[in-house]
């Protein structure tokens, strides 16, 4: 396929537990999103990769959250001691250096329990 | 501070009623304004892009409009399958886009 691919698709995890989210975009693209959408909410921006550029990691919540992308391919987000309030959908987004649309992946469901 | 606000939150339609969505936005130095639809389980799909005020463009029955304040999605006999979440976003650099929390619409037959 084409498009922006994350796995796993859910994941439910107890309190405490550390989890890894992946995601593969699309071949070509140089620049990586990482959003968090709670439940009813818009997209909070979380990290952002371009090239070989030090991300910007302005809108990861906390020091729990950190996550990291092989040149201009796979990036994984990991959540450390995960709490409930972690429990959203965690999408992936990825483009070509134009500011046009990003393509966005179908996002990982994580439930803290 | 950069903000979008999206209204309504929500918009029930019956099949072929016309209606616009409201996207209001503050951004220093405006680089795009972004439109993407949201199906139940799925991630965004991008819809369009609009860089400077006076800007439109359309897609089937959608058609987005730009001033130096607000975006406005409008729909146009709108079908059943229109029915999504849309969201408005903005970016005043290339590396962030700012979500609104989005309009709910649902179209009946």
């Amino acid at each position: 396929g084409a498009g922006v691919s994350q796995s796993p698709s859910n994941k439910v995890t107890e309190k405490g537990k550390d989890v890894e989210l992946r995601c593969d975009p699309i071949s070509g693209h140089t620049a990586l999103y990482w959003y968090r959408q709670r439940l009813g909410q818009g997209l909070e921006f979380l990290i952002y990769f371009q090239g070989n550029s030090a991300p910007d990691k302005s809108g990861l919540p906390s020091d729990r959250f950190s996550a990291e992308r092989t040149g201009e391919s796979v990036s994984t987000l990991t959540i450390q001691r995960t709490q409930q309030e972690d429990s959203a959908v965690y999408l992936c987004a990825s483009s070509s250096p134009d500011p046009g649309g990003r393509s966005f992946g179908q996002g990982t469901r994580l439930t803290v329990v | 501070e950069d903000q979008v606000t999206q209204s309504p939150e929500a918009l029930r339609l019956q099949e072929g009623e016309s209606s616009s969505l409201n996207c209001s936005y503050t951004v220093s130095g405006l680089r795009g304004l972004f439109w993407y639809r949201q199906d139940p389980g799925k991630g965004p799909e991008f819809l369009f892009t609009l860089y400077s005020a006076g800007e439109e463009k359309e897609k089937e029955r959608l058609k987005a409009t730009l001033t130096k304040k607000e975006s406005f999605l409008h729909i146009t006999a709108p079908k059943p399958e229109d029915s999504a979440t849309y969201l408005c976003a903005v970016s005043g650099g290339y590396n962030k886009l700012i979500f609104g929390a989005g309009t709910r619409l649902a179209v009946h037959p």
